[in-house]
């Protein structure tokens, strides 16, 4: 198994909704992360999670709240969004955190906030 | 501080034609550089990555050599087909693990 997989793939939330987004790999990786995508934007990183403990918070507002319950798994709870923060959402993962491992990414979530 | 700077886009090509993507870095030390694609209404692949001066990596047709005197990273293709038509990241992990990616060049190859 090769893939990082998320869900769901799309999502229509307003703004008092509380929803939850997930990834899921089992390659071994031992790093796993969180992106945000603007349209015809790069991805700009938002967390970092190594040995399931959060290593990397990019001073992303407490709306966003991710958890990581084991190794093979990330979730990001989203809660009272604004329609700005509607990006493709995508979490990717490496086997670890060092200088030569690229990253292997999902398909993404495409969240809409209306 | 570390950044990557890829030629902008779009660009338009026809099948079979040859295919270069600048890219330029700036980095303390040695990093590691990649270049990722990503289909329309996907997330980003790995297409290729070298780790130390003069490598070079290759994947599915296209080449991209380190080249630590110029600090450049450029894709290539000798003959691309429609199906190579996806936005183009090129990208360097530094020493600190920190990732940077360049803007994305747009590649639209027409038949």
């Amino acid at each position: 198994d090769t893939e990082v997989t998320q869900t769901p793939k799309h999502l229509v939330m307003g703004m008092t909704n509380k929803k939850s987004l997930k990834c899921e790999q089992h390659m071994g990786h031992r790093a796993m992360y969180w992106y945000k995508q603007k349209a015809k934007k790069p991805p700009e990183l938002m967390f970092v999670y190594s040995y399931e403990k959060l290593s990397i918070n990019e001073s992303v507002p407490s709306r966003f709240s991710p958890e990581c319950p084991n190794s093979s798994l990330l979730n990001l709870h989203l809660h009272a969004l604004q329609p700005e923060d509607s990006a493709l959402y995508l979490c990717a993962s490496s086997q670890a955190q060092g200088q030569y491992y690229g990253y292997t990414f999902g398909s993404g979530t495409r969240l809409t906030v209306v | 501080g570390d950044s990557v700077t890829q030629m902008e886009g779009p660009v338009t090509l026809s099948e079979e034609a040859f295919l270069t993507i600048n890219c330029t870095y700036t980095a303390t030390g040695y990093p590691s550089l990649f270049w990722y694609v990503q289909y329309p209404g996907e997330g980003l692949q790995l297409l290729l990555k070298a780790t130390k001066a003069d490598d070079k990596g290759s994947n599915k047709g296209f080449e991209a050599t380190y080249r630590k005197e110029t600090t450049s990273f450029h894709l290539e293709k000798g003959s691309v087909q429609v199906s190579d038509s996806a936005v183009y990241f090129c990208a360097l992990k530094n020493t600190g693990n920190q990732f940077y990616f360049g803007t994305g060049t747009s590649l639209t190859v027409i038949p």
